[in-house]
């Protein structure tokens, strides 16, 4: 089964400073992976996806990915971080295994607190 | 451009009573439509996901059900609540066909506490 893991409760960053939230994963087949962002008492916000093709994935607000095959991770990177960076990050993997005939469905892990301090 | 509309936003409800939450898409067709739950502000869990009309599928067996009258409607219901139904409750919208690379689109959640 599809599963991904977020080893750190919370990452604290000072404002400037690089950031990095892990992720790894564990897939049968080839990963497909996702990161979202959460503001207190807001939906999720898509960040970036890794599908295939180029390891290094961009997204939104300055956001890159790091995907590592051999190491099953799936990293989120900033070069310098902002105080408005400050929120619940969630690492998604698609179950694959039910693409056709089970609607495509997302696992999250259990998210990671960011605070980036002034 | 697509929206996800939930409503109510918060929503504070006695133990034994009925519960209905709903959630439209607009600007998409056939959507695959998802109910998740956030707990304790951590982790999210999936409840129902539908890949059209009147087809859902439940993950985890529990106090609640989920209908999809309409191709962009989706509504998660209760017929008596029960204090353990507390949370946020998420619902989401993704393409069908490309599904493997398209990501999630989240609404901006319901707050339900059970009193």
């Amino acid at each position: 089964a599809q599963s991904v893991a977020q080893p750190e409760d919370q990452v604290n960053v000072a404002e400037g400073n690089p950031l990095t939230v892990k992720c790894t994963y564990s897939v049968s087949g080839n990963p497909y992976l996702f990161w979202y962002v959460q503001y207190p008492n807001r939906g999720l916000q898509f960040l970036l996806k890794y599908i295939t093709g180029d390891n290094l994935v961009k997204g939104s607000y300055g956001f890159e990915a790091e995907f590592n095959k051999s190491q099953t991770s799936f990293h989120l990177k900033k070069p310098s971080a902002l105080v408005s960076d400050s929120a619940l990050y969630f690492c998604a993997v698609r179950d694959v295994a039910g693409v056709y005939n089970q609607g495509g469905k997302l696992i999250f892990g259990q998210g990671t607190e960011l605070s980036v301090k002034p | 451009s697509q929206t996800i509309h939930q409503w109510p936003a918060t929503l504070v409800q006695p133990v034994g009573s009925p519960l209905s939450l709903e959630c439209t898409v607009e600007g998409t067709s056939n959507p695959n439509l998802y109910w998740y739950r956030q707990a304790a502000g951590r982790g999210l869990q999936l409840l129902f996901y539908s890949v059209g009309i009147g087809q859902i599928s439940s993950e985890v067996p529990q106090n609640l059900s989920a209908s999809r009258p309409q191709d962009r409607q989706f509504i998660l219901s209760s017929k008596k609540l029960l204090l353990s139904d507390s949370g946020f409750y998420l619902c989401a919208w993704a393409r069908q066909g490309t599904n493997r690379d398209s990501p999630l689109h989240f609404g901006n959640g319901t707050r339900l506490t059970v009193t």
